[in-house]
This record gives structure tokens, sequence and C-alpha cells, in this order.
């Protein structure tokens, strides 16, 4: 597609809910970033994927969160039995080659707003 | 390890003023420079990019350079704009690392 997309846009769960945000990256990137951004706060680095590898997820919070990217296009982020410090907007990006090939830019999608009440 | 430091907001301007943003960086390896905006309820755009040292990016007329010496890369205009009212974020990568690395955000505000 013509640039990368996220469903849904906006998400209220009650505590305790499993939620899946869904990630479209543009055609033929090989980079799946999912970053998480608090308010009035800098996107903060949840897990990468290259293709259909998760090369890093140094950054899932704990265990109830869980990503994958099985055919490596279209990306899920899970979280299971959410709790109310997993408010924020979920963002996911995409990129063409890998990160730290010279130039490589990542693109970001609108974002995933979750609120858990 | 590798990081980005950028100056604290909020930032508050009158049109047509100067901008200067701030932006420091740490980094093993050669890292390539980013500057986004992000307007209210938007993901982030790429707003200009540097690849290696003393290049300047620029884009709406924005402009940053990527300084090794002082490993900094501080975002500038000379004319604001209501229009430019958004967050900025400086942004690296790096070959020694599996992420973009972003600051925390500058947020900006023009007013008429």
């Amino acid at each position: 597609g013509a640039g990368v997309s996220q469903s849904p846009r906006y998400k209220v769960a009650k505590r305790g809910q499993d939620v899946a945000l869904r990630c479209d990256p543009i055609s033929g990137h090989v980079s799946l970033f999912w970053y998480q951004q608090a308010l009035g706060q800098g996107p903060e680095f949840l897990t990468y994927f290259q293709n259909e590898a998760q090369l890093d997820k140094s950054g899932l919070p704990s265990d109830r969160f869980f990503a994958e990217r099985p055919e490596g296009s279209v990306s899920t982020l899970k979280i299971q039995r959410t709790q109310q410090e997993d408010s924020a907007v979920y963002l996911c990006a995409s990129s063409l080659t890998q990160p730290g090939v010279s130039g490589n830019t990542i693109y970001f999608g609108e974002g995933s707003w979750l609120t858990v009440v | 390890g590798n990081s980005v430091t950028q100056m604290e907001g909020p930032v508050t301007l009158s049109e047509e003023a100067f901008l200067t943003i701030n932006c420091t960086y740490t980094a093993t390896g050669y890292p390539s420079l980013f500057w986004y905006v992000q307007y209210p309820g938007e993901g982030l755009q790429l707003l200009l990019k540097a690849t290696k040292a003393d290049d300047k990016g620029s884009n709406k007329g924005f402009e940053a350079t990527y300084r090794k010496e002082t490993t900094s890369f501080h975002l500038e205009k000379g004319s604001v704009q209501v229009s430019d009212s958004a967050v900025y974020f400086c942004a690296l990568s790096s070959n020694t690392g599996n992420q973009f690395y972003f600051g925390t955000g500058t947020s900006l505000t023009v007013i008429p």
C-alpha cells in the first residue's frame, strides 16, 4: 500500500481484556517495528522484525506482550490481560531495509490509541 | 550505546520568528540522523535526514546539519508559520542497533 496502515485507530479495553493491534506495512518493506508512545513522550522501542523473523524483542515490557509477523508482511501486536499502564499509542513502522543501512528511513503509521479502563 | 537528547519544550514563538531546536546524540558505529514531526492526532512523519558528517538535510524551510565534531543535529527554520506548530523528534539509526532511537520530543507552538 501507499503507507503504513494500522487498525483499529482507537481501542477502549476493560482491564484484563486481551487486545490485538494490526499493522500493514508498506509493500516490500523488509523491516517492521513496533513502538509505544506514552502521552508527551517519544516513541519507545518494543520489537523489530526482519521479514518474518523477530530479531529483537528487548523492548517488550512484559510477557503479556506478544508480536508476530508470520508471512513477513502484516504484523499483529497482542496484549494479554491489559492493565491501565498499557494505555498508550502503539506505533507501527516499516523500512525498506535493515536499521543502520545508510539513509534507510523508517515510515510510521498513524498509530493505534489504546485506553484501558 | 545509542541515544538522542533534545532540548526540553515547550517552545512558543511568534510567527516569522527564527527557530532552533537542539539535538545531540551518542552513537556507536556510523549513524544516520533524522528529524520527524508529529501533528496532533497523527503519526510521525519524516521531515529531513542526513546520512554522513557535514551533510545538510532540508525540507519545507527546515534545515539540520550533521556535525560529527559536536555530535549534534540541530533543527533550524528562518521564519516559522502557525502551521509549523507540532512536536518535533530527533532520531538516529546506527549499524550497531536493531532500532531507530528517538529523543523525547520538543513541542512547538507558533502564535500569530
